[in-house]
């Protein structure tokens, strides 16, 4: 069984400036990894995944995230976000069986003007 | 969006009420998810499919059934609605194991539910 645990509910940033989203998991098997978006009143948007080779991925809107076995952990990052980048979002985890995703409990991101 | 739809995409219904979630996809996925949201808890797997008539128990499947008689359709049913059962329940699908695009879901836009 894997679990997946989102360090912050909330995360305030200031338009322009970088952000880091926290997300860490546990599992006893090798783990594929996502990111998900959620914007107002709207279903789940796949931003990047790790499935496996290089540990830093690139997803779209111009965030990226970096899969650390060691620290078990993948964080998002954007190095500047927008007015548009207030949503809900999901780190999921999976150990590779069909029995769905484990998903963290959501960070809501807040971008102050 | 993937071809996913579910309906009705609002409800509200009285304690004690059967009431049927219907999820459609036209992308000919084996695999189907029923998860609910909830403030605080993210989402959570409620029941599966990964093939016709082939489903099994997810995390908060208690209070759930789930059928899936075709491909395209996943069927979630409250047998006797109770208000712990008030959310937003979002339908996933995914390909087949082993081909690149493996294990990444597509949510449809969900049905929120409010039981009285």
């Amino acid at each position: 069984a894997q679990s997946v645990t989102q360090l912050d509910s909330q995360v305030p940033v200031f338009e322009e400036a970088p952000v880091e989203l926290r997300c860490n998991y546990s599992s006893s098997v090798s783990v594929y990894l996502f990111w998900y978006v959620q914007y107002p009143n709207q279903g789940l948007q796949l931003l990047l995944k790790y499935l496996s080779g290089s540990t830093l991925v690139k997803g779209i809107n111009g965030f990226e995230a970096e899969f650390n076995k060691s620290q078990t952990s993948f964080h998002l990052r954007k190095p500047s976000v927008h007015i548009s980048d207030t949503a809900e979002y999901f780190c999921a985890v999976t150990g590779g069986g069909a029995d769905g995703l484990t998903f963290g409990k959501g960070t809501h991101l807040i971008i102050q003007p | 969006d993937a071809g996913i739809t579910q309906s009705p995409r609002h409800k509200v219904t009285e304690t004690g009420t059967p009431v049927t979630l219907r999820c459609h996809q036209t992308e000919n996925h084996r695999y189907m998810y029923w998860y609910r949201q909830d403030p605080g808890h993210g989402l959570r797997l409620i029941h599966y499919s990964y093939g016709v008539k082939d489903t099994d128990k997810g995390e908060v499947s208690d209070g759930y059934s789930v059928s899936r008689s075709k491909t395209e359709d996943f069927l979630l049913t409250l047998e006797s609605a109770t208000s712990s059962q008030t959310s937003v329940y979002f339908c996933a699908i995914s390909e087949s194991l082993g081909t690149s695009s493996s294990y990444e879901q597509y949510f449809g836009p969900g049905t929120r539910l409010t039981v009285t």
